[in-house]
């Protein structure tokens, strides 16, 4: 297992446009967790996924943001109507049931210019 | 809101130098963890502690959990240019629809220098 893929790592737009970042956990990791860092400061919480059921969405994710896991495997992160205050690293993380720890992807850096 | 306040927030210091970081939460959480996580790489997992008073040691890193379970430390001895980076602690939420989600401290960016 490769551990958790995140693509694209970098992704440059243009305010207003809508991007769509993909995240693939670890293979046998039942929960997928999507946050949001900015330089210097720890992760915040945006989302997260049992299987395919989006259990709890944090006030962060306003209208723009949506996040799919539809088969319970990959997910999607899709940020509407860009703007320069979405610039941050998004991250993802799986685990299992348990929670025995979080195993983070390397991020996808968003510029929004 | 729980949060986690993290100190310093800032460290730079020489190599071999022993260095603390200090996690305090407002309220209790059912374990809390420390990441590492270098430049445009994510967190990395050192440690997870569970039990109040608990101590465990990771080579020259010695993390303890307090006795009420609401703050933690991490102490780094004979540091050395490797151990740069961004140490994170993270509260990891006990029951609802939470359960499993990390609340996560500012972080604190460690330099070593040679």
């Amino acid at each position: 297992d490769t551990g958790v893929s995140q693509d694209p790592r970098h992704k440059i737009t243009k305010r207003g446009q809508n991007v769509t970042f993909r995240c693939d956990p670890i293979s046998e990791h039942n929960r997928l967790y999507w946050y949001r860092q900015t330089l210097g400061q720890g992760p915040e919480f945006l989302t997260y996924f049992q299987n395919e059921a989006q259990l709890e969405k944090s006030r962060l994710l306003s209208d723009r943001f949506s996040a799919e896991r539809p088969k319970g495997s990959f997910s999607t992160l899709e940020i509407q109507r860009t703007e320069q205050g979405d610039s941050a690293m998004y991250l993802c993380a799986s685990s299992r049931q348990e929670v025995s720890g979080y195993t983070f992807g390397s991020g996808t850096r968003l510029t929004v210019v | 809101t729980q949060l986690l306040e993290q100190s310093p927030q800032f460290l730079s210091i020489q190599e071999g130098e022993n260095l603390t970081v200090y996690c305090n939460s407002s309220s209790v959480f059912s374990s809390l963890q420390w990441y590492r996580q270098e430049p445009g790489e994510g967190p990395v997992l050192l440690v997870t502690v569970v039990t109040g008073g608990e101590v465990k040691k990771l080579k020259r890193l010695t993390f303890q959990f307090g006795d009420a379970r609401k703050d933690s430390s991490l102490h780094i001895t004979a540091a050395q240019p490797g151990d740069t980076g961004l140490y994170l602690c993270a509260g990891v939420h006990a029951g609802g629809t939470s359960y499993g989600k990390l609340t996560f401290g500012q972080g604190t960016i460690l330099t070593v220098h040679p």
